[in-house]
């Protein structure tokens, strides 16, 4: 089974509302990922948690907050978005964290108004 | 700095008109190439993983080919429903978060 899990799969945020979005693997896989994709754009790496530690990447804004509660879950809180943050949010697993496959979850769209 | 460039963007085929996507890549150590097929609104779903040059992986209609500079998917007598964006990605190289960097992606559209 390689199946990663993401809910919701549709969200509408107001740029004042907090929300989060959710991604479980059940592979026990010990490295997880999220991704941002824009229309007709390739995935953009965000985040990666391995072994439920983060390697942040400093371009990405602080009003976007990863959180890996066990190997299993993984989460990104949202708050105080801005209209150009609507897109295709990915999450992804793999093995480890480096020369592995990594799995992807069918993605949440995320529109912000 | 990491490259992966894919060529076409975009190729319109016949049903059963075989053809290859091509994948180079400029990086320093290369820890694997991955191919991806993405269905519009959905997440990308893993082909294939190549390692060392010479190498070739199969499965169904596509082949898969690793060089030093390039890769190659190639697709024997598609169907439409081959019809997707295929991606393919390296492992970053560099220091700091490791995630994959994907190329742009070759468009493929599969006519009855």
């Amino acid at each position: 089974d390689t199946e990663v899990t993401q809910t919701p799969k549709h969200l509408v945020m107001g740029m004042t509302n907090k929300k989060s979005l959710k991604c479980e693997q059940h592979m026990g896989h010990r490295a997880m990922y999220w991704y941002k994709q824009k229309a007709k754009k390739p995935p953009e790496l965000m985040f990666v948690y391995s072994y439920e530690k983060l390697s942040i990447n400093e371009s990405v804004p602080s009003r976007f907050s990863p959180e890996c509660p066990n190997s299993s879950l993984l989460n990104l809180h949202l708050h105080a978005l801005q209209p150009e943050d609507s897109a295709l949010y990915l999450c992804a697993s793999s093995r480890e964290i480096i020369s592995y496959e990594q799995y992807f979850g069918p993605g949440t769209r995320l529109t912000v108004t | 700095e990491d490259q992966v460039t894919q060529s076409p963007e975009a190729l319109r085929l016949q049903e059963g008109e075989s053809s290859s996507l091509n994948c180079s890549y400029t990086v320093s150590g290369l820890r694997g190439l991955f191919w991806y097929r993405q269905d519009p609104g959905k997440g990308p779903e893993f082909l294939f993983t190549l390692y060392s040059a010479g190498e070739e992986k199969e499965k169904e209609r596509l082949k898969a080919t690793l060089t030093k500079k390039e890769s190659f998917l190639h697709i024997t007598a598609p169907k439409p429903e081959d019809s997707a964006t295929y991606l393919c990605a390296v492992p970053d190289s560099g220091g700091g978060a490791d995630g994959l960097t994907f190329g742009k992606g070759t468009h493929l559209i599969i006519q009855p």
